[in-house]
């Protein structure tokens, strides 16, 4: 069955600092792995997302990922957070046909400090 | 109108009311769900529907009622509801044919049962 852990509930970062995001996952078959974001009142939007192509995936807002099979991991980052970045951030991971099942994480809140 | 769209955004209904909540999304996609994303808890996946057709009911109480009379759209009828349910509920969509499993989510509706 799959599942994914995403390593603490809340990460606090000041402004241009480095953003990291970890997220490890389960899987009987490769996977396809996610991550989504979550502004206040709304709903979740794709940052971005890893198919069995290349194992570094580059989103939107200048976040990127990387997938390394021998850890379980598809930890997020971006080089310098900015306060917009301020958000909830989901690691989610899809491995059955046609994608129905999608578990998601608990998410991670990022709070970005001026 | 673009993506998903959900309405109403905030309902507010007794214990012993009957409402419906309501998601269109206008992308073209196949697959939609209805996820319960509750405060401190994991996104809960409750119904799927893939062409119409019903493919995952999580275990979810018959208070919930699903409806989907066409790709496009997607209800979810409430009655009898408990505090316990209040919650925010979001609608997504996918293309499930083009393999690759993103889901686009709507704003969701903010339900609070009294």
């Amino acid at each position: 069955a799959q599942s994914v852990t995403q390593l603490g509930s809340h990460v606090s970062v000041s402004e241009g600092a480095l953003v990291l995001l970890r997220c490890n996952y389960s899987s009987s078959v490769p996977p396809y792995l996610f991550w989504y974001v979550q502004y206040p009142n709304q709903g979740l939007q794709l940052l971005l997302k890893y198919t069995s192509a290349a194992t570094l995936v580059k989103g939107i807002n200048g976040f990127e990922a990387e997938f390394k099979k021998s850890e379980t991991s598809f930890h997020l980052t971006k080089p310098s957070a900015h306060m917009s970045d301020a958000a909830e951030y989901f690691c989610a991971v899809s491995d059955a046909p046609g994608g129905f099942k999608t578990i998601f994480g608990a998410g991670t809140r990022l709070f970005v400090k001026a | 109108e673009t993506g998903v769209t959900q309405t109403p955004r905030h309902l507010v209904m007794g214990m012993t009311n009957k409402k419906s909540l309501k998601c269109e999304q206008h992308l073209g996609h196949n697959a939609m769900y209805w996820y319960k994303q509750s405060a401190k808890k994991p996104l809960e996946l409750m119904f799927v529907y893939n062409f119409k057709e019903q493919t995952e009911n999580n275990s979810v109480p018959s208070r919930f009622s699903p409806e989907c009379p066409n790709s496009s759209h997607l209800f979810l009828h409430l009655h009898t509801l408990q505090p316990e349910d209040s919650a925010l509920y979001l609608c997504a969509s996918s293309q499930t044919s083009s393999g690759s499993y993103e889901q686009y989510f709507g704003p969701g509706t903010r339900l609070t049962v009294t």
